[in-house]
């Protein structure tokens, strides 16, 4: 199965930071990467599909990049709301999360 | 307006067998996949499994063999069915649709506990 290393583990920003989170795959997994965000008690939500499509509705601050293994959630400028914990998805073999990164407010 | 939701026991002891229904509406399993998510509180999302739209259906690895996934498309129903439960599968239950890009649907999710 493909694994999914997503680093950093935990991230303090200072509102209009830019921020990036990254995951790396274990094999080359064809930009079939998507990004969630989930707040405390709610459900994920789809931010990035395919490795750099903007889900409907999604603030443009938000962008994914990369090919290969390496892929990157860009937030362009924090806010305050964007906190929350970040996952990535690869959905090139089966399916596998990364771990989570929790983003926080400095 | 597409919803899922999912529904079944809050809790569940230990040995015995986990049964959860997600109903869909607002489209037809013929046309989208349904996957199973978990989330142990305080951890992170796995991925637990797919029913494609074709019927097929795939799992994750360190739970296939005790893991079943199943519909009724007359019903617009799915099945997760997990046997051999543990503590360590008490989490919140999700079920969602595929592929995302399609839309990001997810139900409520489900809080289940297992009880030793």
């Amino acid at each position: 199965d493909i694994q999914m290393t997503q680093s950093p583990s935990f991230l303090s920003a200072s509102v209009g930071d830019r921020v990036t989170i990254n995951c790396k795959a274990s094999q080359n997994i064809n930009k079939y990467l998507d990004w969630y965000q989930q707040k405390h008690g709610e459900a994920p939500k789809l931010l990035i599909y395919n490795t750099n499509n903007l889900q409907t509705g999604i603030p443009s601050r938000f962008s994914g990049s990369g090919s290969g293994t390496d892929y990157t959630l860009t937030i362009s400028s924090l806010q305050p709301e964007d906190v929350a914990t970040y996952f990535c998805l690869q959905h090139s073999s089966r399916y596998t999360f990364g771990a989570g990164t929790k983003l926080e407010l400095k | 307006q597409v919803q899922l939701k999912e529904s079944g026991p809050v809790l569940v002891q230990a040995s015995e067998t986990l049964s959860l229904t997600c109903t869909v509406s607002g489209f037809s399993l013929t046309n989208y996949g349904v996957i199973w998510v978990r989330q142990p509180p305080g951890k992170g999302l796995e991925w637990m499994g797919i029913i494609w739209r074709n019927g097929n259906t795939d799992y994750n690895s360190a739970l296939k063999s005790r893991l079943s996934i199943n519909r009724d498309t007359s019903k617009s129903q799915v099945f997760l069915k997990m046997n051999s439960l543990q503590t360590d599968d008490t989490a919140i239950y999700y079920c969602t649709r595929d592929p995302a890009g399609s839309g990001d649907y997810w139900g409520q999710g489900v809080m289940v506990t297992v009880s030793s």
